[in-house]
């Protein structure tokens, strides 16, 4: 069975700060990976995703994510993080063969302070 | 366009009742999801569904069933509440297995 590791529970930064959040799947073929965004009080929405073609994706409000298959890691990335980016990220995995689930990592809670 | 309306958004309930959460969307998407959420476990997956009168179980299935009669509605339904089953549920939907999910905005559960 497919699993995905968030290594990091919750991360600190001030604004302007660079971030790096690390998601690890464990699946030897081919995976759709995504990353979602949890504002508190809110429902998950998607970030970026990636199928196929160039590994590194970029998605909306300036994230960004590169998919290393050899590491079997998809990583989130901001150059310079803002205070409203103060939310939950979860890395998601979906394996073709058991395309109609969706597993979660645990998440990474990112707190910016202003 | 609503995308995916879950009822009740709060709900607080006694050991042993009974209780539906409802879930529908309105972009005709096939796949329908139901999540729990939980402090440092992410979401697991309770059960889905690929298409109406076709469900299946999640991760975690134990106390909870559902049924796809249509493809707008995926109500979840717990048959006799546990404290363990205190949770924020989602429900997601998505065109095909692939595609990114449609989350709801979540219900908060409570059982005393």
């Amino acid at each position: 069975a497919q699993s995905v590791s968030q290594h990091n529970h919750h991360v600190i930064l001030s604004e302007a700060a660079s971030l790096e959040l690390g998601c690890n799947y464990s699946y030897g073929g081919t995976v759709n990976l995504f990353w979602y965004v949890q504002y508190p009080g809110q429902h998950l929405q998607l970030l970026l995703k990636y199928f196929s073609g160039d590994p590194l994706v970029k998605g909306i409000k300036g994230f960004e994510a590169e998919f290393i298959k050899s590491k079997f890691s998809f990583n989130l990335r901001k150059p310079s993080v803002q205070w409203s980016d103060t939310a939950e990220y979860f890395c998601a995995v979906n394996a073709p063969g058991s395309a109609r689930q969706l597993t979660f990592g645990s998440g990474t809670q990112l707190t910016v302070l202003p | 366009n609503a995308g995916v309306t879950q009822t009740p958004k709060f709900q607080v309930l006694k050991t042993g009742q009974s209780m539906t959460l409802q879930c529908a969307q309105d972009m005709n998407h096939e796949y329908m999801s139901w999540y729990r959420q939980d402090p440092g476990m992410g979401l697991r997956l309770i059960h889905y569904s690929v298409g109406a009168g076709i469900t299946d179980q999640g991760e975690v299935p134990n106390g909870y069933n559902v049924s796809r009669s249509t493809t707008e509605d995926f109500p979840l339904r717990l048959l006799s509440a546990a404290p363990s089953q205190t949770s924020v549920y989602f429900c997601a939907s998505r065109p095909t297995g692939h595609q990114p999910q449609h989350f709801g905005d979540g219900t908060r559960l409570s059982i005393l």
